[in-house]
C-alpha cells in the first residue's frame, strides 16, 4: 500500500475539467514536504509535471495547476485533450521511509 | 541535451543476478545524485536505490536492501545497480533518473526509457 493514496482512475470529456488526488499524513505532505506530479504517457518514461506543489517546468500548458494543503495534494487539469489520457503520479518524502522518497499508486485518466 | 540511456536488463532465472547500466550525457554527471525506480507491469512507481554525486552515500527500499547495491564511475557518466538474489516480485521496468534541484525544490529529471528485467523459471 502506497503511504500517498489516489484514486485508482478518472474520466473526462474533452474541453472539461478533473481534479487527481493525493492523499497523504503528518509524515509526508503534512510535515511541510512538496508534492511534484509527473505524468507518464503509454509506453513512455514519466515526466515531471509540477514540482514544488505549483510549479511548471517550461513547456508544459497552464492547464496544469496544482496546490498543495495539510495532509493532500491535487493536480488539476483544464481544457482536456485527448492527448493528457496518461497514468499520473503524486511523489514527495515520507520521513517513516527508509531512503524518504515516496510515490503515489498513480491515477489512469481516461479521455472520454 | 540532457540523455539517460539504460541497458543490460534481461530475462534471468531465481535467485539469479543482473547488471544494469545507465549511461548519462547532455549535463555534467558528476555533479548529480542519481535514483534508481522500478515498474511492475501494470504497477506503480516504486524508488529502489539512490547514490550521491560523489558515490560517498547510498539509500535503498527495504524491499531490495541487502540483494541489490547501487554503484557509479563518475569517469564513464555511468551509474549501475547490481540486482542479486532475484525474485519474481523484482520483475518489472527499471528506470534511472536524475536528482534535480531548483532552488528549495528536488525532483526526478531527466528519466530513462527504462529496461525490462524478467525474473522467471
Amino acid at each position: 500500500q502506497s503511504l500517498l493514496t489516489q484514486p485508482p482512475s478518472v474520466s473526462g470529456a474533452p474541453g472539461q475539467r478533473v481534479t487527481i488526488s493525493c492523499t497523504g499524513s503528518s509524515s509526508n505532505i503534512g510535515a511541510g514536504y512538496d508534492v511534484h506530479w509527473y505524468q507518464q504517457l503509454p509506453g513512455r518514461a514519466p515526466k515531471v509535471l509540477i514540482y514544488g506543489n505549483n510549479n511548471r517546468p517550461s513547456g508544459v500548458p497552464d492547464r496544469f495547476s496544482g496546490s498543495r494543503s495539510d495532509t493532500s495534494a491535487s493536480l488539476a487539469i483544464s481544457g482536456l485533450q485527448a492527448e493528457d489520457e496518461a497514468d499520473y503520479y503524486c511523489q514527495s518524502f515520507d520521513i517513516s521511509v527508509s531512503g524518504s522518497w515516496v510515490f503515489g499508486g498513480g491515477t489512469k485518466l481516461t479521455v472520454l | 541535451q540532457e540523455q539517460l540511456v539504460e541497458s543490460g536488463g534481461g530475462v534471468v532465472q531465481p535467485g539469479g543476478s543482473l547488471r544494469l547500466s545507465c549511461a548519462a550525457s547532455g549535463f555534467s554527471f558528476s555533479s548529480f545524485g542519481m535514483h534508481w525506480v522500478r515498474q511492475a507491469p501494470g504497477k506503480g512507481l516504486e524508488r529502489v536505490a539512490f547514490i550521491k554525486y560523489n558515490g560517498d552515500d547510498t539509500f535503498y527500499a527495504d524491499s531490495v536492501k541487502g540483494r541489490f547495491t547501487i554503484s557509479r564511475d563518475n569517469s564513464r557518466d555511468t551509474v549501475f545497480l547490481q540486482l542479486s538474489s532475484l525474485r519474481a516480485d523484482d520483475t518489472g521496468l527499471y528506470y534511472c533518473a536524475r536528482d534535480f534541484w531548483r532552488g528549495p525544490y528536488n525532483w526526478f529529471d531527466p528519466w530513462g526509457q527504462g529496461t525490462p528485467v524478467t525474473v522467471s523459471s
